[in-house]
């Protein structure tokens, strides 16, 4: 199994331009996340997906949406990238162990907005 | 108040030694309480979670919970250079089901010297 993967690792983009980064898993999980990580804030939810074709924002949604196009895949979009957007984020999946729902998180990518 | 408080270090401790990691938390609905490593460019790897009061054991890792106190910790045993990381904590927003969030810390830099 790959875990959790996404796409790309790295990327630059100018303000003003749009992309899509890409996360899948393969570990059958149902719910997946979408956090930023910023030095000095910590890990901040974007937005989640509690299972197939329901998503709902998190902490931090503004400039961002999201697609849950299978149970597999939920991809993050910058629609008009800003300066403020250059972050590290990564994806996760969860599952319910005893109650307890863990997640685990793909490698990350890391965007620079210039 | 924050509602994920963590000293953000950074703890020396020599090799061999016990690390102790704290956390506090503010909301007393949440349930399950996860300890995550994640080393420097690298991604956040689930070390162990803990959702009864007490301690719970995993090799040289014990997490510790006390739901009265609102205080969670890990304890490293025999602490090696290779555990020179930051160290999350992160607690589950209520209520606790699928799509749960969680919430994280800021991190424990922690530092192992040979």
């Amino acid at each position: 199994n790959a875990g959790v993967t996404q796409t790309p690792k790295f990327q630059v983009l100018k303000t003003g331009q749009s992309m899509t980064l890409q996360c899948a898993q393969d570990m059958n999980h149902n719910s997946m996340y979408w956090y930023r990580q910023d030095p000095g804030m910590g890990l901040r939810l974007i937005y989640y997906s509690a299972s197939e074709g329901t998503t709902d924002k998190g902490e931090v949604p503004n400039g961002y949406n999201v697609s849950r196009l299978n149970k597999r895949e939920f991809s993050l979009r910058l629609e008009s990238a800003a300066p403020s957007q250059t972050s590290v984020y990564f994806c996760a999946s969860s599952v319910s162990t005893s109650g307890a729902y863990e997640q685990y998180f793909g490698p990350g990518t890391r965007l620079t907005v210039t | 108040q924050k509602e994920v408080e963590q000293n953000s270090g950074p703890l020396s401790v020599p090799e061999g030694a016990i690390a102790s990691l704290n956390c506090t938390y503010s909301d007393r609905g949440s349930q399950s309480f996860f300890w995550y490593r994640q080393y420097s460019g690298k991604s956040p790897e689930l070390i162990m979670f803990i959702y009864s009061n007490g301690d719970k054991e995993d090799g040289r890792f014990t997490a510790q919970l006390n739901k009265a106190s609102q205080y969670v910790s890990l304890l490293i045993r025999d602490s090696q250079p290779s555990d020179s990381a930051t160290y999350l904590c992160a607690v589950n927003r209520p209520p606790n089901q699928a799509g749960t969030a969680l919430i994280f810390g800021k991190g424990t830099t922690l530092s192992v010297s040979s």
